[in-house]
């Protein structure tokens, strides 16, 4: 059974940084590519980042372009999302989700809040 | 970017009805769109890839048409478990971009 779980969220204040992690179990690791997607509060999806089964190549939405890495450890079937400089907009909940382009399973997300 | 206009944003239906939700591209994409289920408490679900390919376990009552620019997801007599929020999303090009999705309810 594939699963994808996701941790490292919280409340972070505006300016600083926060990990994301996802583990990813059931399926080979290294054969997918892998997506962030978020959704803040009372909103609809929002793509944030993608990255291919080897880490060469690596796509961002230009809200979070220069801001935020993705990054994964194939030995350790685990996706990462580095986020610095957060802003309040940035508050959402962040979703993995396995393959590049079609997001065909997703994990159940971790909260981000961005505030003061 | 790719915008994607997805309409209704709201829909209300019964049991056993069906019904349709629209999504349109702003630029061709080709057959390359997803239709996704979100539930509460649940993982979002893929339902349908490649505009009308029914992603395995995807219940026979949905289908996905359209290709270019103009998309259809319906879903034929509704049941129960159905009642939940859809998305589209292209994945033509980078950025990936996501209709703004449409709840539906039960009437």
């Amino acid at each position: 059974e594939v699963q994808l779980v996701e941790s490292g969220g919280g409340l972070v204040q505006p300016g600083r940084s926060l990990k994301l992690s996802c583990l990813a179990s059931g399926f080979t690791f290294s054969n997918y590519g892998m997506n962030w997607i978020r959704q803040a509060p009372g909103k609809g999806l929002e793509w944030v980042a993608s990255i291919s089964s080897s880490s060469s190549y690596i796509y961002y939405a230009d809200t979070v372009k220069g801001r935020f890495t993705i990054s994964r450890d194939n030995a350790k079937n685990t996706l990462y999302l580095q986020m610095t400089s957060l802003r309040s907009e940035d508050t959402a909940l962040y979703y993995c989700a396995r393959r590049r382009a079609i997001a065909d399973y997703w994990g159940q997300g971790v909260m981000v809040t961005v505030s003061s | 970017d790719v915008q994607m206009t997805q309409s209704p944003s709201y829909l209300a239906a019964s049991p056993g009805e069906s019904v349709s939700i629209s999504c349109k591209a702003s630029k061709s994409i080709s057959n390359n769109l997803a239709w996704y289920q979100e539930k509460p408490g649940k993982a979002n679900k893929l339902l349908i890839h490649s505009g009308s390919t029914l992603q395995s376990g995807t219940p026979s009552r949905f289908s996905g048409s359209g290709s270019g620019t103009d998309f259809t997801l319906t879903i034929r007599s509704l049941e129960f478990e159905d009642f939940a929020v859809y998305y589209c999303q292209q994945y033509n090009e980078y950025p990936l971009t996501f209709g703004s999705g449409t709840k539906l309810e039960i009437k």
